[in-house]
């Protein structure tokens, strides 16, 4: 089974400052989805960014950008312009099209914004 | 805007009770699943079902079923609910290769 892997348990930012989330997975297949998901303290999951495989332009919504790193199975999320309500727990997730639309969670990094 | 619901935001049950947590989606999603999230394990897949009456076993399928017998409704069942199965229960919906969407969870406890 793929595997995801964030090595941040915890992160803290600066309001307005930029924070780089980290995500790498272990994968054999050359098409697949990766995605951001963000939690917030009402639990209630949303996608935050989605990036394709076969893209080489790393996707960009708004203050949120990511750099994926294909050859390096690298998929880190960039937030620019911190705001209070950023402040949630983050899911890495990697998708398979070949192995049933199953989806790979990230254990989380849990985001602290500080006003 | 799709709208994934959850029977009960929170739940309490004894040890030996048969539970059921009822899912439904309102966007005619083909894909829907069940994950449970503890602290430090992330979401970790239970079931998926791709279609009516389609089910796949996930990560962690021991000590729990599933049921679809129509499209926009996915059931979770315990059929005997142990104290380890204290957690929360996520469920979600998504199209053949979109993103999923998620309900707001069952905080559910086993004593």
């Amino acid at each position: 089974a793929q595997t995801v892997t964030q090595s941040q348990p915890e992160m803290s930012v600066q309001e307005a400052e930029t924070v780089t989330l980290s995500c790498t997975y272990d994968t054999s297949e050359s098409d697949y989805y990766l995605f951001w998901y963000k939690q917030p303290p009402s639990r209630q999951m949303i996608l935050v960014i989605r990036q394709e495989a076969y893209k080489q332009q790393n996707a960009t919504e708004n203050r949120f950008s990511v750099n994926f790193q294909k050859a390096a199975k690298s998929f880190s999320l960039k937030i620019s312009d911190s705001q209070l309500g950023d402040a949630a727990m983050y899911f890495c997730a990697y998708r398979s099209p070949l192995t049933g639309n199953q989806f790979y969670f990230g254990t989380g990094t849990s985001l602290t914004v500080i006003p | 805007d799709v709208k994934v619901t959850q029977s009960s935001r929170y739940l309490v049950k004894r040890t030996g009770e048969k539970v059921f947590l009822e899912c439904v989606q309102d966007m005619d999603h083909e894909n829907m699943f069940w994950y449970r999230q503890d602290p430090g394990l992330g979401l970790r897949l239970i079931y998926f079902s791709y279609d009516v009456k389609m089910k796949e076993k996930g990560d962690i399928p021991e000590g729990y079923s599933v049921s679809r017998e129509k499209k926009e409704r996915f059931s979770l069942i315990l059929e005997s609910a142990s104290t380890n199965q204290t957690s929360m229960y996520l469920c979600a919906s998504s199209l053949l290769r979109g993103k999923q969407y998620f309900g707001p969870g069952t905080r559910l406890t086993v004593t």
